[in-house]
């Protein structure tokens, strides 16, 4: 299947700072990018929609602010955390559509764990 | 709204027992089905889907039926192996968009 890869895999740092995550197709072009986040023993919330040189659609309740989504080019999206504070520790995944066709499936990456001091 | 319930866990088994992990959802519309499954440090991969009522997803021995009279999507397999200790996650989407609701997921642990 496709291939979406994640960096990095984890990630330390301290309040206030800023953080970035990427999100790479390797095999396929994705027009539509998905970024998730996992809480413990939680579902998967969606927070936003990101799709390839257009400004990302946020949830309800997600502070576009606060995570920054850039989707560049059919293969890269990236999420930055900006001013982290300890709350926005989390588990966070991305996932991605291939452009043909609607199959229905996305493809995930391994996700990447946040964890801010 | 839509939603999907499933089972807490962790589910612990011993090899070849019976496994069943109950996911229910409430959906406008007419939804897809789906069970991913997330293996330790990767991320979720599809284990299977339907996409129509009393269609049945199949894959590794994993089965579950979309039955729309009870709205549940359960996962069953006959005979579980160590390999399949996971994070299983159930999932709807809507047909015409992109955008997939997920359950809490359910850690399977199997001993040997």
């Amino acid at each position: 299947g496709a291939v979406v890869s994640q960096h990095p895999s984890r990630v330390i740092c301290k309040s206030g700072t800023s953080v970035k995550i990427e999100c790479r197709s390797l095999d396929f072009q994705a027009t539509t990018m998905f970024w998730y986040r996992q809480f413990p023993k939680q579902s998967l919330m969606l927070m936003a929609t990101s799709n390839e040189g257009s400004k990302a659609t946020y949830e309800q309740g997600v502070e576009k602010d606060k995570f920054l989504i850039n989707h560049a080019s059919l293969t890269l999206s990236t999420l930055t955390v900006t001013s982290a504070h300890p709350e926005d520790s989390s588990f966070y995944i991305c996932s991605a559509t291939q452009v043909q066709g609607r199959t229905g499936e996305l493809f995930f990456g391994e996700g990447s764990r946040l964890t801010v001091l | 709204g839509n939603s999907v319930t499933q089972m807490e866990g962790p589910v612990t088994l011993s090899e070849e027992a019976f496994l069943t992990i109950n996911c229910t959802y409430t959906a406008t519309g007419y939804p897809s089905l789906f069970w991913y499954v997330q293996y330790p440090g990767e991320g979720l991969q599809l284990l299977l889907k339907a996409t129509k009522a009393d269609d049945k997803g199949s894959n590794k021995g994993f089965e579950a039926t979309y039955r729309k009279e009870t709205t549940s999507f359960h996962l069953e397999k006959g005979s579980v192996q160590v390999s399949d200790s996971a994070v299983y996650f159930c999932a709807l989407r809507l047909d015409n968009f992109n955008k997939f609701y997920f359950g809490s997921g359910t850690k399977l642990n199997v001993k040997p």
